[in-house]
């Protein structure tokens, strides 16, 4: 099973900065990797596909770089709505498919 | 739209059995793999179970095998997880996805507590 180790367990940001989070695999995923947001209550929502491929309707300030073992998702600017928990998936070997424990986004 | 809309959650004592649906629309639902991933209160995200979209594959995670099954009727646009031999670690919000290798969307989640 790949284990998936998302860093850090929460992030500080002020609104407007650049937020970067990372996910490590346990061993190479190649670009199958997932990212997604949740909210409190609600469910989670998908982001990025593909390790890069924005999902219909995702803004362009979130952005997925990495391949193999490290990946990396970017918030440019953060806005007020982008405060969630977020969470990396991968799909490179699998059953079963693997999150990593999430990195909490709060604001600074 | 594209929408899944779960049902069947509660409460149920270790031991006991619940059944749970997903309701699927606004897209050709027998075209789609579908899975089950579930989050206990609190923590993060685990897949449960996988079903190809004619029903024929089916996956499930270690933590639940033998006392899981998944289903489906594609005639009904309806996902189904049978849940046998509840235990306490079973406490969750069950959530049911679309499954592309990626989940997308998601439900809105059924909470299924085991407690005595």
């Amino acid at each position: 099973e790949i284990v998936m180790t998302q860093s850090p367990a929460t992030l500080s940001v002020s609104p407007g900065e650049r937020a970067t989070l990372s996910c490590r695999a346990s061993q190479s995923v190649s670009s199958n990797l997932a990212w997604y947001q949740q909210k409190p209550g609600q469910a989670p929502r998908l982001l990025i596909y593909g390790a890069s491929t924005r999902a219909t309707g995702i803004p362009a300030r979130f952005s997925g770089s990495g391949s193999g073992t490290e990946f990396t998702l970017t918030i440019s600017s953060l806005q007020s709505e982008d405060f969630a928990v977020y969470y990396c998936q991968q799909y490179n070997n699998w059953p079963p498919y693997t999150f990593g424990q999430g990195t909490k986004l709060q604001i600074k | 739209q594209v929408q899944l809309v779960e049902s069947g959650g509660g409460l149920v004592k270790p031991g006991g059995s619940l059944r749970l649906s997903c309701a699927a629309s606004g897209f050709t639902f027998s075209d789609y793999y579908m899975s089950w991933i579930r989050q206990a209160p609190g923590k993060g995200l685990e897949w449960v179970s996988y079903i190809s979209s004619s029903g024929t594959t089916i996956y499930y995670a270690d933590s639940v095998k033998g006392r899981f099954t998944i289903s489906r009727d594609n005639a009904k646009n309806s996902l189904y997880l049978q849940m046998n031999s509840l235990r306490a670690d079973d406490t969750a919000v069950y959530y049911c996805a679309r499954d592309l290798n990626w989940f997308d969307p998601w439900g809105q989640g059924t909470l299924v507590t085991v407690s005595s």
